[in-house]
């Protein structure tokens, strides 16, 4: 069976720094064919996209989360961490990691997330 | 940066027609998927490539995309289709997604 599941606090103060673990399990993140995203959805707001790990470690950000977003994969693991520094109340969301998988020969500007994990809800609150 | 606009709602009788727009800059030009989300639960995949529709998803859904607006339509939609819908784009290495629809089915 196919799954992502994210864990993390569930409550964070601004002054420390957000971990959330994206565990998959039924495919390896060394695939080339996958890539894993994180995604943030605000209480009652739109899916807001914040940052991609590919299969070869190559990442993508968010242009306006860049500098307080770092993502890492652990392929032995069959982990993917993402870590804000400096979170805000404003920071307060669900945050989903979902799989991009294309099996393609060419997957230029093939991109959709056809798996998602059931989110874990963090509340930024001093 | 790209922007995709949806309209914030749409209301359609039982059996009858939806259309869920998305509209963005030569939106034709890339490909769009859809993403349907009930209340408390995980975004689910309901297109993608503008026009195909994943493993499980009933055929009632079919998209389009051309010039600046693609299109999720839902035929004889159904009570259980009453969720948020939210497309999605590839521009200049980030992932778009659209403000939402909210599907009234009544």
């Amino acid at each position: 069976q196919v799954t992502l599941k994210e864990s993390g606090p569930v409550l964070v103060k601004p002054t420390e720094t957000l971990t959330l673990t994206c565990t998959v399990s039924g495919f390896s993140l060394s695939d080339a064919r996958v890539g894993v995203s994180w995604i943030r959805q605000p209480p009652g707001k739109a899916l807001e996209w914040l940052v991609h790990i590919f299969s070869n470690d190559e990442k993508s950000y968010s242009t306006s989360l860049k500098s307080r977003l770092t993502i890492s994969k652990d392929t032995s693991k069959s982990q993917v961490l993402l870590t804000m520094t400096n979170p805000d109340p404003v920071d307060t969301a669900t945050y989903y990691c979902a799989r991009r998988y294309c099996g393609s020969t060419s997957c230029e500007g093939i991109w959709y997330f056809d798996l998602w994990g059931r989110g874990t809800p963090v509340t930024v609150s001093s | 940066s790209y922007e995709l606009t949806q309209t914030p709602s749409v209301s359609v009788s039982p059996g009858q027609t939806a259309s869920i727009t998305c509209s963005g800059d030569k939106l034709g030009d890339k490909y769009v998927a859809w993403y349907q989300q009930k209340p408390g639960q995980s975004p689910v995949l309901v297109m993608h490539q503008d026009t195909k529709r994943p493993s499980g998803i009933p055929e009632r859904f079919s998209g389009s995309n051309s010039g600046n607006t693609a299109t999720l339509t839902i035929s004889g939609t159904q009570a259980m289709d009453e969720a948020d819908y939210y497309c999605q784009a590839w521009d200049s290495s980030t992932v778009v997604f659209g403000g939402g629809t909210k599907l009234t089915v009544l």
